[in-house]
């Protein structure tokens, strides 16, 4: 168990649809990012907060947007989805320039 | 420049065989290489990790090769087991204020029993 949760597990909704996947980081971590992993993508680097604070920004789509919030947990909003944006979203918190992320299992979305 | 390639895609190796895997940079500011391991329906978890100032990590039966003049780096499991099957991503970060991992494409390992 890494510590860092992420709800909900599995989603499933419809195109043009919006969801919210949350995370709640491990104790003491500042540092949440986001990553999509799709089949043929691997692992793709959204967003990364730290203390309430975007500070870096990787592919994301302006569809998508996330905080943080005071209490460090964070959430992805994904809005008028799309099929393609079918993935698992993993979530993954670290020690303020640490080299070692801590991932969650993942919100799996299915976009049908 | 911030890609991570990453070969091969999928790989095969029989129990008690050595499997390697191979990624490649192209940006000579990433100075932290680790490699994470990722079985099904769970998330990847960091299994070994290198810094360029030393060419070889070892760590059991988990290897980090290093070759900076020509910015590639492998991951060696020597005695590989049924245990060890999942997918195996290498990565690379810069140790400049807030780090953001690049992974590879990902490799999926099978150890047949």
């Amino acid at each position: 168990d890494s510590g860092v949760t992420q709800t909900p597990k599995h989603l499933i909704t419809a195109t043009g649809q919006r969801v919210t996947l949350r995370c709640s980081p491990r104790s003491g971590d500042l540092s949440v990012y986001w990553y999509q992993q799709s089949l043929d993508q691997g692992l793709q680097f959204l967003i990364q907060y730290y203390n309430g604070e975007e500070r870096a920004k990787g592919n994301i789509l302006e569809r998508f947007s996330a905080q943080q919030f005071p209490d460090l947990h964070s959430e992805l909003n994904l809005s008028s989805l799309e099929l393609g944006d079918s993935a698992l979203y993993f979530c993954a918190s670290s020690v303020y320039r640490s080299g070692e992320l801590f991932f969650g299992e993942g919100s799996r979305l299915t976009v049908l | 420049q911030q890609q991570v390639k990453q070969s091969p895609q999928s790989l095969i190796v029989q129990k008690g065989g050595i499997s390697i895997i191979n990624c490649a940079y192209e940006n000579t500011a990433f100075d932290y290489f680790p490699w994470y391991q990722q079985f099904p329906g769970k998330g990847p978890a960091l299994l070994i990790a290198i810094r360029p100032d030393v060419s070889e990590k070892k760590e059991g039966r988990f290897t980090i090769s290093f070759n900076k003049s020509a910015k590639q780096f492998s991951l060696h499991i020597m005695d590989s087991q049924p245990g060890d099957s999942a997918t195996y991503f290498c990565a690379a970060s810069m140790n400049t204020g807030f780090q953001k991992l690049v992974f590879g494409t990902g490799t999926r390992l099978l150890v047949s029993p």
